[in-house]
């Protein structure tokens, strides 16, 4: 069954460096987006992603956040100068259509910022 | 409260009984998303309900949608240990991203 795989699973960084986690959506999804989890929080939308451009984001996803599709397949989140308050559980999520389908989530890269 | 609220918040049963958890939202929606989360893990999509909608089944998971009280439920019939997860409700409000509920916290003791 074709899922969304992201690598790192687990990344541990020090404060100001750059990351960049990386997916892998499911071949033939459309719309791709990044949500994170705060441990013992809500699973929070940070951006939408469709046809190369960003389609939405939130007020969490400022300057430092950015997104891009290098190649036909991946799907990458990269975080210019980390902050503590970055660490997080970061999932990379697609689905076929905007709305209507499912969304289609992975496996999780745990960020931690020391 | 917030878009996508879960209650209970945490819910312990034996095995075998049902588990009922309710989600109620507050902007109009095309679908809700049900997603379980094992401890730690990703988000495991369980059913998807649209606006038009007023029941779905698949396997042992039973959703409702009640669009003029903006709540959903989400059963979980003959409940296994393995049962044991964070269920999620996540509604899309119309726009491209989906919005979480707090979640409930589902024990299945065997």
């Amino acid at each position: 069954e074709p899922e969304v795989t992201q690598t790192p699973s687990h990344q541990v960084t020090q404060m100001g460096q750059e990351v960049i986690l990386r997916c892998v959506p499911i071949s033939n999804h459309l719309y791709f987006y990044w949500y994170r989890q705060i441990l013992g929080q809500k699973v929070e939308f940070l951006v939408s992603f469709y046809n190369n451009e960003i389609s939405e984001k939130s007020e969490i996803f400022d300057d430092q956040f950015s997104v891009e599709r290098p190649d036909g397949s991946n799907f990458t989140l990269k975080i210019r100068s980390t902050k503590l308050e970055d660490s997080a559980m970061y999932f990379c999520a697609s689905s076929e259509v905007l709305t209507g389908t499912e969304a289609f989530f992975g496996q999780g890269t745990r960020l931690t910022v020391v | 409260s917030q878009q996508g609220e879960e209650d209970p918040q945490a819910l312990s049963i034996q095995e075998g009984e049902n588990a009922t958890m309710n989600c109620s939202y507050k902007t109009s929606i095309n679908n809700l998303q049900w997603y379980r989360q094992n401890s730690g893990r990703g988000l495991v999509h369980l059913i998807l309900i649209r606006s038009n909608e007023r029941e779905k089944h698949s396997g042992r998971l039973r959703v409702t949608l009640d669009t003029s009280k903006k709540s959903s439920s989400l059963l979980i019939t003959a409940s296994r240990a393995a049962d044991t997860a964070s269920y999620f409700c996540a509604t899309d409000g119309n726009t491209d991203k989906l919005i979480f509920g707090t979640g409930t916290r589902l024990q299945v003791f065997p």
